[in-house]
């Protein structure tokens, strides 16, 4: 168990509906992650915050992409008007600081039909 | 893009044998992390070795970094049927503060 936790599990939903996810980090680590991954690949980054602050975005964060971390401590992501190529695994971690280790959570994998 | 390229993709052992799992990266790195994933769930961390340490020890597990050469290995011993998962290598490169993952070696350990 590594502290992070994620919800939905799972999450089917049809082509043009808006779907949001949540993480939430372990409770000291101020940044926090988002990656997606897809059958047979490794997770690709899509954006960070640090403590409120989204630092960075992905090119692979289009626009229907929002992510938020309000009070710096859990995050969401919200997919607007889902395509089928958006069905992934989308993991969520969190870190204590710059340079050390990242701990995901167990994901939220998206079926997009 | 990924940096990270996992070697081999796939392998195959007995209980009881070792594994030996490479990764190579392309970039300056502050340190590269290990990670497993069982089918269809989360990353668990495995080891985090630093760009200035050459060899680092958890258990049953040994990794390797060799910065001149921009790769490192991931030594699992003794292996169980519970190890069979993929193995991921992810590096944090200098200058850049999310991970980069290759795709990852997926091991299966027969019983």
């Amino acid at each position: 168990d590594t502290g992070v936790s994620q919800n939905p599990r799972h999450k089917i939903t049809k082509r043009g509906q808006n779907v949001t996810f949540r993480c939430d980090p372990i409770s000291e680590h101020n940044r926090l992650y988002w990656y997606r991954q897809t059958l047979g690949q490794g997770p690709e980054f899509l954006t960070y915050f640090q403590n409120e602050a989204q630092l960075e975005k992905s090119r692979l964060l289009s626009d229907r992409f929002s992510a938020e971390r309000p009070k710096g401590s859990f995050s969401t992501l919200e997919i607007q008007r889902t395509e089928q190529g958006d069905s992934a695994m989308y993991l969520c971690a969190s870190s204590l600081g710059l340079q050390e280790t990242q701990y995901f959570g167990p994901g939220t994998r998206l079926l997009v039909l | 893009s990924q940096q990270g390229e996992e070697d081999p993709q796939a392998l195959s052992i007995q209980e009881g044998e070792n594994a030996t799992m490479n990764c190579s990266y392309k970039t300056s790195i502050n340190n590269l992390q290990w990670y497993r994933q069982n089918s269809g769930r989360g990353l668990v961390h495995l080891i985090l070795i630093r760009s200035n340490e050459r060899e680092k020890h958890s258990g049953r597990l040994r990794v390797t970094l060799d910065t001149s050469k921009k790769s490192s290995s991931l030594l699992i011993t003794a292996s169980r049927a519970a190890d069979t998962a993929s193995y991921f290598c992810a590096t944090d490169a200098k200058g850049n503060t999310p991970l980069v993952f290759g795709k990852g070696t997926r091991l299966s350990v027969i019983a």
